[in-house]
């Protein structure tokens, strides 16, 4: 068990809704990272928030926002969404914000858009 | 463009056989890390290096920051290692994450 927990685990919807995906890093972790794999494009970096501020940037697409709580909780909401975003979405979280550091990744949500 | 190569795709071995998996990237890194998923899905970190040589159990992680290439290697393979293994970078300028295809690994009995 790596203390990061992800829900939902399974998330079925249809083309056109919008879904929130959540994240409660370690105790302790101040940064969190989201992750989207998919069958054809394997794992792509999207975002990372570190104490409640964003840190940095990846593919995210303008569809997809992300927000870190006082609490270190994170969430991504997906809206529009389209068949291509179905994908297993994980979170990982980390000590500090320093490049340099080890991650500790939750089971992952897989979401599927019908 | 792919940041990071891995070889090789796909391996399958003999129990007890050592293992090495490559990771080769194109970017000044600030670390390197391995990762392993298993068919359930879940992802574990197994190595994070920045210079030098990591040793857990039966893995060992090699990077040599010159040639920008790393090696995971297992000694002694057992099938609970069947997973697929993923090499990840950060670079060194800005805060991206550059991952491998991954390597599917397959150890039979």
């Amino acid at each position: 068990d790596s203390g990061v927990t992800q829900t939902p685990k399974h998330l079925i919807t249809a083309t056109g809704q919008r879904v929130t995906l959540r994240c409660s890093p370690r105790s302790g972790d101040l940064s969190v990272y989201w992750y989207q794999q998919s069958l054809d494009q394997g794992l792509q970096f999207l975002i990372q928030y570190y104490n409640g501020e964003e840190r940095a940037k990846g593919n995210i697409l303008e569809r997809f926002s992300a927000q870190q709580f006082p609490d270190l909780h994170s969430e991504l909401n997906l809206s529009s969404l389209e068949l291509g975003d179905s994908a297993l979405y994980f979170c990982a979280s980390s000590v500090g914000r320093v490049t340099n550091e080890k991650l500790f990744f939750g089971s992952g949500t897989q979401l599927s858009v019908l | 463009k792919n940041e990071v190569e891995q070889s090789p795709q796909n391996l399958t071995a003999q129990e007890g056989e050592f293992i090495t998996i490559n990771c080769s990237y194109s970017v000044g890194i600030s670390a390197l890390h391995w990762l392993q998923q298993h068919p359930g899905g879940g992802i574990v970190s197994l190595f994070m290096l920045s210079s030098g040589k990591k040793k857990h159990g039966r893995l060992i992680a090699t990077i040599n920051i010159q040639e920008k290439h790393s090696s995971l290697h297992i000694t002694a393979s057992h099938p609970r290692d069947s997973a697929v293994y993923i090499c990840a970078v950060r670079p060194d300028t800005g805060n991206q994450f550059y991952f491998g295809t991954g390597t599917s690994l397959t150890v039979i009995p």
